[in-house]
């Protein structure tokens, strides 16, 4: 059963205390993505990532961190320095080609919380 | 900067009526345009797509109408039904930058 999954799918995190919320995929995909929902804002990418090893930030990057050592994982971590969290947080995944293979998949989401 | 605006930001449509969201961008150089269609509390799910060298494309009841001359697209949801109520998103993208639009929430009524 293909697909992406995210744990956990709530989460709740005091002021000053850095998380990492999980992404994983089994769809042999290169590109993976983080964006960030609030209501009425559409989706906004955080980091993305074409191969393993290698990741650019997006237009909102700023508090959090990535990294990519395999290309089954993109865990992202929101960190102290994000001063507004608290959102729904999707992972998503391509085949990493251009054209009509651009379609993104996305997984559950986490609803991160900050208490 | 929002490259791509979508309207309504809400649409209240009765049960088998027509629904329609609009969506128009700005980079001529996107060359993919998908709607997704989000439940709450899920991520979004790949409805329908298009490319640019397509004036419409139809899948059962979803349709997507393109006008590359006026760099607008828009989807139209046929008898549409309580069950198409949630979150729609038009996206452009450009080699695997995609920018999404706000959001439109559809409520069908029975």
């Amino acid at each position: 059963d293909g697909g992406i999954t995210q744990s956990p799918k709530y989460l709740f995190r005091k002021e000053g205390q850095n998380v990492t919320l999980s992404c994983e995929q089994n769809l042999n995909h290169d590109a993976m993505y983080w964006y960030r929902q609030d209501p009425g804002q559409g989706l906004r990418l955080i980091y993305y990532s074409q191969i393993v090893n290698d990741f650019q930030k997006g237009d909102i990057a700023e508090g959090y961190s990535v990294s990519r050592e395999k290309k089954e994982s993109f865990p992202l971590t929101v960190t102290s320095a994000q001063k507004n969290p608290t959102a729904f947080y999707l992972c998503a995944s391509s085949t990493g080609t251009s054209g009509a293979t651009d379609t993104q998949y996305f997984g559950p989401g986490t609803r991160l919380t900050v208490l | 900067q929002q490259q791509v605006k979508q309207s309504p930001q809400s649409l209240i449509v009765q049960k088998g009526g027509i629904s329609i969201i609009n969506c128009a961008y700005e980079n001529t150089a996107f060359d993919y345009f998908p709607w997704y269609q989000q439940f709450p509390g899920k991520g979004p799910a790949l409805l329908i797509a298009i490319r640019p060298d397509v004036s419409e494309k139809k899948e059962g009841r979803f349709t997507i109408s393109f006008n590359k001359s006026a760099k607008q697209f828009s989807l139209h949801i046929m008898d549409s039904q309580p069950g198409d109520s949630a979150t729609y998103f038009c996206a452009a993208s450009n080699n695997n930058d995609m920018r999404f639009g706000a959001g439109t929430r559809l409520t069908v009524k029975p």
